[in-house]
């Protein structure tokens, strides 16, 4: 079945450290692609998405490109900050609700 | 955006008793919402999808009468863990969407479920 594989935490960096958190999937046809992130307290948010292959989702800063050759959806940031901490989930669904995780990668930023 | 909140946030109970979470829409009508089960350094993996005013849709392997999923209002579901058992001890996630199944899922913070 579909699965979503994520790099082990927790990512220590420091402010303003280039970020890449690896994620990789295995799932039949074109799946969309997710990264959700959580901080602390707080319920996922939807970070950024891309639906079809070679596109790039972003946002805050972060990107993803839905990489279909090496079915890959790597997280980068070029300048992480403090409050960049927060766990990230990669995800993939093929547009039914059923979303399906990777197991999160923690993130912490220090000053 | 919109905010889906959960309560209560952990509880703690004895192994035999039953425990409901509530899992609200604060700011939206969510037609669908949905229930996870996180373990720990696990995913999230989905228990049931719940429709406004209808059964709830379980997925292969979450028992029905261990896991009672009611979606009586367009803002509340509800999950009540009965008969619960140390093995039940979770983390307990819901997320609420409108209409259409592209449509963004809202999460809820979670419910840390500990039975003794």
């Amino acid at each position: 079945g579909d699965s979503v594989t994520q790099m082990e935490g927790p990512v220590t960096l420091s402010e303003e450290a280039f970020l890449t958190i690896n994620c990789t999937y295995t799932a039949t046809g074109y799946p969309s692609l997710f990264w959700y992130v959580q901080y602390p307290g707080e319920g996922l948010q939807l970070l950024l998405k891309a639906t079809k292959a070679d596109d790039k989702g972003s946002n805050k800063g972060f990107e993803a490109t839905y990489r279909k050759e090496t079915t890959s959806f790597h997280l980068e940031k070029g300048s992480v900050q403090v409050s960049d901490s927060a766990v990230y989930f990669c995800a993939l669904t093929h547009n039914t609700d059923k979303l399906i995780f990777g197991t999160g990668t923690r993130l912490q930023v220090f000053p | 955006g919109a905010v889906v909140s959960q309560h209560p946030s952990w509880v703690i109970c004895k192994s035999g008793t039953s425990v409901k979470i509530e899992c609200r829409s604060l700011d939206f009508q969510a037609t669908t919402m949905f229930w996870y089960r996180q373990f720990p350094k696990q995913s999230l993996m989905l228990m049931a999808t719940s429709n406004e005013g209808s059964k709830a849709t379980y997925e292969q392997g979450v028992e029905k009468d261990k896991f009672l999923i009611n979606h009586a209002s367009l803002t509340l579901s509800t999950l009540t863990v009965t008969s619960a058992h140390p093995e039940d001890s979770s983390f307990y996630i819901c997320s609420a969407r409108t209409g259409w199944s592209t449509d963004t899922q809202y999460f809820g913070p979670g419910t840390r479920l500990t039975v003794l």
